[in-house]
């Protein structure tokens, strides 16, 4: 089975733009779930879609928003960029059935 | 989610195993303990996870105490690609992809 794929894998952007990240899951799997890493902060959850449904979110602000597709593919999008931004996005997938993620590679974002 | 602790650092030799602590000890009686390590630049990775009994697959051996409190994930043989940060984690099976990663264990193998 191919892994969890994220695209782009880089990306560099202005302050004020808006960014949108795609994720496509593990074939068969319906949740997906995404995390913003920094160094300062860690690992931390933004938000969960299972069969096109946000069932949890994270403590971030309006500006990050996400939406899944009837085949399970996500997006993730941040309006309004600004410099606390940037950081590794990753992607993880599962069944929905336990908490075993299988994450992806991430995307690397910058905001200039 | 019942907070983990583990220590911030640890080097092991090649070859040898790896013993990684972590407490748990406001864990409820519903939370598994999950590991995942992540490798630099990689995603996290998940390893096992546990409820109450031991558990042991290809990576790696899970060991939960009988209280629950507290748990050790053992790498048997580590090589130099287990060198990684090693999160523990405990959740329920409605976490809905939310976990709490901490800061881990920053584990070294040496040649």
């Amino acid at each position: 089975k191919a892994g969890v794929t994220q695209t782009p894998r880089y990306l560099i952007k202005t302050r004020g733009q808006q960014v949108t990240l795609s994720c496509s899951p593990i074939s068969g799997h319906r949740s997906v779930s995404w995390y913003q890493q920094t160094p300062g902060q860690g690992l931390q959850f933004l938000f969960e879609y299972f069969s096109e449904t946000q069932r949890n979110k994270g403590n971030f602000p309006g500006r990050f928003s996400g939406r899944q597709f009837s085949n399970s593919r996500s997006e993730m999008n941040v309006s309004t960029l600004e410099l606390g931004d940037s950081a590794l996005y990753l992607c993880a997938s599962s069944p929905g059935d336990s908490e075993k993620l299988f994450f992806g590679s991430g995307t690397q974002l910058s905001v200039l | 989610d019942a907070k983990t602790t583990q220590p911030t650092s640890m080097d092991c030799a090649e070859g040898r195993a790896a013993n990684l602590p972590c407490n748990h000890s406001t864990i409820s009686g519903n939370e598994y303990v999950y590991w995942y390590r992540q490798i630099h630049s990689q995603g996290p990775q998940y390893i096992i996870h546990g409820l109450k009994n031991n558990e042991t697959n290809e990576m790696a051996s899970l060991i939960i105490t009988e209280d629950r409190k507290s748990s050790t994930l053992i790498l048997p043989h580590a090589t130099l690609r287990d060198t990684a940060v090693y999160y523990c984690i405990a959740a329920t099976t409605d976490s809905w992809g939310k976990l709490q990663f901490g800061a881990g264990t920053q584990v070294v193998v040496t040649p």
